[in-house]
């Protein structure tokens, strides 16, 4: 009930690629689904949230895409640069943002 | 966005010895921080829940006797390591709620080693 299963592990993809990451959730009292980036060495940064009232959200290349009726949400990123290459979790929270995070996926985007 | 600091980003120590991270929100003030615990290449796991002024909540299998915990400031909480062994050897990060808990804002980790 209190899992987050995150796919894939991990995801090459050349630059300019769109790289998908995808979250699927148990407990339907999650109310917050925030995205994390974290290179190594380093603690997570917040990347973009959206709620379940919400389909999809946009922030700059980054994009959530939310499907409360199959209790899973995705992280698309536009156009991956070099850069972008880091480990990204999805997590899951209800009120009180104790997090439950997702297994993570090494994302590599090739020059 | 809100900074929070952690401190030291590494630390070295005996076994047998105890060593102290701290956590500060630099720019707004949290009645609640989070500790998590990040083994190599793996998730975050949340080992416990900290109130200022209050007892922190710890999950399921997480020591309180060894993982200490005081948040006794709104800009600070500490994690006290006790009598520290090598399975102890870990990331520590520490996150801390904006006064509009919207969201959670994360420090940089600490890296304990325990030799």
């Amino acid at each position: 009930q209190q899992q987050v299963k995150q796919s894939p592990q991990s995801l090459i993809v050349q630059k300019g690629g769109i790289p998908i990451i995808n979250c699927a959730y148990e407990n339907t009292a999650f109310d917050y689904f925030p995205w994390y980036q974290q290179f190594p060495g380093k603690g997570p940064a917040l990347l973009i949230a959206i709620r379940p009232d919400v389909s999809e959200k946009k922030e700059g290349r980054f994009t959530i895409s939310f499907n409360k009726s199959a209790k899973q949400f995705s992280l698309h990123i536009m156009d991956s640069q070099p850069g972008d290459s880091a480990t990204y979790f999805c997590a899951a929270s209800k009120g009180t943002y104790k997090y439950i995070f997702g297994t993570g996926t090494r994302l590599k985007v090739l020059a | 966005g809100a900074v929070v600091s952690q401190h030291p980003s590494w630390v070295i120590c005996k076994s047998g010895t105890s060593v102290k991270i701290e956590c500060r929100s630099l720019d707004f003030q949290a009645t609640t921080m989070f500790w998590y615990r990040q083994f190599p290449k793996q998730s975050l796991m949340l080992m416990a829940t900290s109130n200022e002024g209050s007892k922190a909540t710890y999950e399921q299998g997480v020591e309180k006797d060894k993982f200490l915990i005081n948040h006794a400031s709104l800009t600070l909480s500490t994690l006290t390591v006790t009598s520290a062994h090598p399975e102890d050897s870990s990331f520590y990060i520490c996150s801390a709620l904006t006064g509009k808990g919207t969201e959670a804002f994360f420090g940089q980790g600490t890296r304990l080693t325990v030799v």
